[in-house]
């Protein structure tokens, strides 16, 4: 089984300001998920970030909004950009192989 | 796209009770399906497996049978405790060989509240 490792854990930030959420795995792994999980929600694909190509987003996310990053096999990041309160999640990052391996998450407050 | 209709909660039950959460699915191609947990103030856990149908997965005294006659992957377990208090979802992961492989599609999730 794959560790992944999220970073951070937690932030609050101001609105109208960006944060990175950086993503490890302690393995190489061709496809990894960003995902949203709004209080008292489910979890919601963001984008899937492959390495060498640009990330494919769902319906109704956005790069400009949700920038992501895959320099290689083992690492992505996600940048939630220009925050709102709206924008309060969990954020997690997700590599699958057989099975899908999620980091701890990234509790986003914005005031 | 793929879709999960998930067993609505909460659901409180006493312990040593038997539970079950029902989920449903559709899904384009062969999909892996999958059972997640969250526990409180926690991140989410792979509760349990089945890659193909009839397989069962198993896990902590959980069980899920891959039903493909009726697209369904029901969660069960004999006797609950307390400690089973969490939130589970259920979520198929798309098959191999399409250009969607991997992604998880997650149900609503399903709040159990185990009382002694």
């Amino acid at each position: 089984s794959a560790v992944i490792s999220q970073k951070p854990s937690r932030d609050i930030c101001q609105r109208g300001t960006s944060l990175t959420i950086q993503c490890q795995v302690d393995s190489q792994v061709t496809m990894m998920f960003w995902y949203r999980q709004q209080p008292g929600q489910s979890l919601t694909l963001i984008a899937t970030a492959n390495q060498g190509s640009e990330a494919t987003y769902e319906s109704g996310f956005v790069i400009d909004k949700f920038p992501i990053s895959r320099p290689n096999l083992t690492f992505s990041t996600l940048t939630v950009s220009n925050m709102s309160p709206e924008d309060s999640s969990i954020y997690l990052c997700s590599a699958r192989g057989v099975e899908a391996f999620f980091g701890q998450g990234t509790r986003l407050t914005v005031v | 796209g793929d879709s999960v209709t998930q067993m609505e909660g909460p659901v409180t039950l006493s312990e040593e009770a038997f539970l079950t959460i029902n989920c449903t699915y559709t899904a384009t191609g062969y999909p892996s399906l999958f059972w997640y947990v969250q526990y409180p103030g926690e991140g989410l856990q792979l509760l349990l497996k089945a890659t193909k149908a009839d397989d069962k997965g198993s896990n902590k005294g959980f069980e899920a049978t891959y039903r493909k006659e009726t697209t369904s992957f029901h969660l069960e377990k004999g006797s609950v405790q307390v400690s089973d208090s969490a939130v589970y979802f259920c979520a198929p992961g798309s098959g191999a060989g399409g250009t969607s492989y991997g992604k998880l599609t997650f149900g609503q999730g399903t709040i159990l509240t185990v009382h002694p």
